[in-house]
C-alpha cells in the first residue's frame, strides 16, 4: 500500500532549527511535496524534491533520499509565524498526491 | 488575481440533503482537485480533472459527483449527505502535474448532522 509517516508534533524554541522527518512508501516516485498550513487554513507550498539531495530556499530547505524513501524538511532561525502544520506529500506513478497526516510544530518564545 | 475561490465557507446539512460546492479558478490552470481533510488524517483526493469535460475518480469518490463544463469551475455535488461527509473540503488547481505545485482555495468546512 501507499504511505506517508511524519511525526505528529514537535516543540522548538524560537530562533532554533528544526528538522522534520517524511518516510514515504509509494506506487512509483514522481516527486516529494512539503505543504505549509497555519490552523483554519489552506495548504500552502514549500518545496518539491524529485532528485536526491538538498534544496535550499530562503530559511527553508528540503532533503530528499530515494533509495531511503526518506525527506526531511528544515526549518532555520525559527519565527513564531512559523508554528503551522507541515504536510508531506509523495506523488505516485499516477501523479497524484499521496499526504502525511502533517506535522504540527508548535514555537516557544 | 484571485487565485482559487471557493463557497461556501461554512455550511452545516441535515442527513439526507445534496448540496453543491463551488469552485472556480482565474489561472487558466487545466488541472483542478478535489480533496477532503479529516482531523489527524492527511487530505484525501476525491475527484480531479485534467481539463473541460474530464473527470476522474480520486481515492475517495462515492457519495460525490463532479463536472468541468469550463477551465475555471469545477462544482463539487454531495447526494444524501451522510455524517460520514462531515470534513473540510479543499479545492486545488495547478497548471500541470509532475513537478508543479497545487493552488488551494480557501476550504469549505462541513457539518452533517
Amino acid at each position: 500500500g501507499q504511505n506517508i509517516d511524519q511525526p505528529t508534533e514537535m516543540t522548538a524554541t524560537e530562533g532554533a532549527i528544526v528538522q522534520i522527518n517524511c518516510t514515504y512508501q509509494t506506487s512509483g516516485f514522481n516527486g516529494l511535496f512539503w505543504y505549509q498550513q497555519h490552523a483554519g487554513e489552506a495548504p500552502t507550498f514549500l518545496s518539491y524534491n524529485v532528485l536526491d539531495g538538498l534544496e535550499e530556499k530562503g530559511r527553508f530547505s528540503s532533503f530528499l533520499s530515494r533509495s531511503k524513501g526518506y525527506s526531511y524538511l528544515l526549518l532555520k532561525e525559527l519565527q513564531m509565524k512559523d508554528s503551522a502544520s507541515y504536510l508531506c506529500a509523495g506523488m505516485d506513478s499516477n501523479y497524484q498526491l499521496i499526504w502525511g497526516a502533517g506535522t504540527k510544530l508548535i514555537i516557544k518564545p | 488575481n484571485a487565485g482559487v475561490t471557493q463557497t461556501p465557507k461554512f455550511r452545516i446539512l441535515k442527513i439526507g440533503q445534496s448540496m453543491t460546492l463551488q469552485c472556480a479558478q482565474d489561472m487558466n490552470h487545466n488541472y483542478m482537485y478535489w480533496y477532503r481533510q479529516d482531523p489527524g488524517m492527511g487530505l484525501k483526493l476525491i475527484y480531479y480533472s485534467v481539463g473541460a469535460g474530464i473527470t476522474d475518480k480520486g481515492e475517495v469518490p462515492n457519495g460525490y459527483n463532479v463536472s468541468r463544463s469550463t477551465t475555471e469551475d469545477f462544482p463539487l455535488r454531495l447526494e444524501l449527505a451522510a455524517p460520514s461527509q462531515t470534513s473540510v473540503y479543499f479545492c486545488a488547481s495547478s497548471r500541470g502535474v509532475e513537478a508543479y505545485e497545487q493552488y488551494f482555495g480557501p476550504g469549505t468546512r462541513l457539518t452533517v448532522t
